[in-house]
């Protein structure tokens, strides 16, 4: 069982729609959990970073967590052409002592006018 | 600032050369950190440095050598190509103020690797 899973997608949507891409992990020692965006040939930039269980909104994005179901979900509102891209979820803990993350294989996002 | 720059942005190798992908980063960050990327698989981990003359082995390191003499520079040596390496390196880098979170990677735009 890989220790972070994530639908790779394709997943195709009209603009205007609302997205949910998720992620699901099996270390209960993550902390830290994050989504980055990479546009095609492009590296990844971290789009949102959460800690703990709960929401967190920044504009149309909000990314939310739930250690006990070990499972995390970032929702996209009034999704446009611009957010087509690849969403990568990454996770985190403390152990590690160098940073370490491990990163979800990646859900494309098209978002059609 | 440039951030994380990564050089060539492309290369094709034959099997059995070798090369060295550059990686700079001029935001002083003292974690660097080189992935790579293959189709439908997420990034893994090569090799990591936590500073200037550390450097460490990650998930995926066999076939693949670092060295960290700068802050700045973190360049990923390719000895004896295969066709295994084909793949999308990407280098990354972060500030680190102790080894207790997961602070934020910046990520550098990728070399695209294909060995025949």
């Amino acid at each position: 069982q890989k220790e972070v899973e994530q639908d790779p997608g394709p997943l195709s949507v009209p603009e205007g729609a609302i997205v949910s891409l998720n992620c699901t992990y099996s270390n209960s020692a993550f902390q830290y959990f994050m989504w980055y965006r990479q546009y095609s040939r492009k590296g990844p930039e971290l789009l949102m970073y959460t800690y703990s269980s709960g929401n967190k909104e920044d504009g149309r994005f909000t990314a939310q967590v739930d250690k006990s179901s070990k499972y995390i979900s970032l929702f996209i509102r009034d999704s446009q052409p611009s957010d087509s891209a690849t969403y990568l979820c990454a996770m985190g803990d403390s152990s590690g002592g160098y940073n370490k993350l491990i990163f979800g294989a990646g859900t494309r996002l098209a978002v059609h006018p | 600032n440039a951030g994380v720059t990564q050089t060539p942005k492309f290369r094709i190798l034959k099997i059995g050369q070798s090369m060295t992908l550059q990686c700079t980063q001029d935001m002083n960050h003292n974690y660097m950190y080189w992935y790579r990327q293959d189709p439908g698989m997420g990034l893994k981990l090569i090799y990591y440095s936590v500073g200037a003359g550390i450097t460490d082995k990650g998930e995926v390191p066999n076939g693949y050598n670092v060295s960290r003499s700068t802050t700045e520079d973190f360049p990923l040596r390719l000895e004896l190509a295969a066709p295994s390496q084909t793949s999308v390196y990407f280098c990354a880098s972060s500030y680190a103020t102790s080894g207790n979170r997961a602070d934020t990677q910046y990520f550098g735009p990728g070399t695209r690797l294909t060995v025949l």
